[in-house]
């Protein structure tokens, strides 16, 4: 069964340093993958997604993740931290269905953003 | 165009009771998802809405069971409530293509007593 590892379940950072959160799948072939971030008592905003174009992906908010096929890794980067920053970060998976049809996202536990002032 | 909609936001019940939790997908999205979330814990996959058909079901009994209307909108219910049942349940809504991301609304909060 495919999964979703987030290393840290908490991360505190300064304003203005660089953001850094981890995401590790398991996957024979390249899933979908996806990072959300969820504010207190909200649902999920999609922040950026791979699928299988380029490794590098651009997202909202100054917001960038790395599809790196070797290290089975897609981590969260931001050069900058700003304290709108803070929020809960999910890492997830779609693993590729044949005929093109959509499978459901699968989840890490989640990565709790701290940015001190 | 108008996002995910889920109502309502707060529900309270108390072991064994039954719940209708209701949700409007996005304009022109013809899939629908549902996902619970517990305290601290990331989204679990429920089922998925096709055209009015399951099409996908995570590891969740048959007290949970939903539908999906002409329109797209959705449902989730609960029967016999049990405390473990205490979350947000999410809905989202998509196109039903491999690449299309999951649009989600804000959640019902649910809690069993």
């Amino acid at each position: 069964a495919q999964s979703v590892t987030q290393l840290g379940s908490h991360v505190s950072v300064s304003e203005g340093a660089l953001v850094l959160l981890r995401c590790n799948y398991s996957s024979s072939v390249p899933p979908y993958l996806f990072w959300y971030v969820q504010y207190p008592n909200q649902g999920l905003q999609l922040l950026l997604k791979y699928t299988s174009a380029a490794t590098l992906v651009k997202g909202i908010n100054g917001f960038e993740a790395e599809f790196k096929k070797s290290e089975t890794s897609f981590h969260l980067t931001k050069p900058s931290a700003h304290m709108s920053d803070a929020a809960e970060y999910f890492c997830a998976v779609r693993p590729y269905l044949s005929g093109g049809s959509q499978g459901n996202l699968i989840f890490g536990k989640g990565t709790k953003l701290s940015v001190k002032p | 165009e108008t996002g995910v909609t889920q109502s309502p936001t707060h529900l309270i019940k108390t072991r064994g009771q039954q719940v209708t939790l209701r949700c409007s997908s996005q304009s022109g999205h013809n899939t629908v998802s549902w996902y619970q979330q517990a305290l601290g814990q990331g989204p679990q996959f429920i089922f998925q809405y096709y055209r009015e058909e399951e099409n996908g079901r995570g590891n969740f009994p048959p007290r949970f069971s939903g539908l999906q209307f002409p329109n797209y909108s959705s449902e989730l219910n609960v029967n016999a409530l049990e405390l473990d049942d205490s979350a947000l349940y999410l809905c989202a809504s998509s196109l039903r293509t491999g690449g299309n991301e999951q649009f989600f609304g804000p959640g019902t909060r649910l809690t069993v007593l």
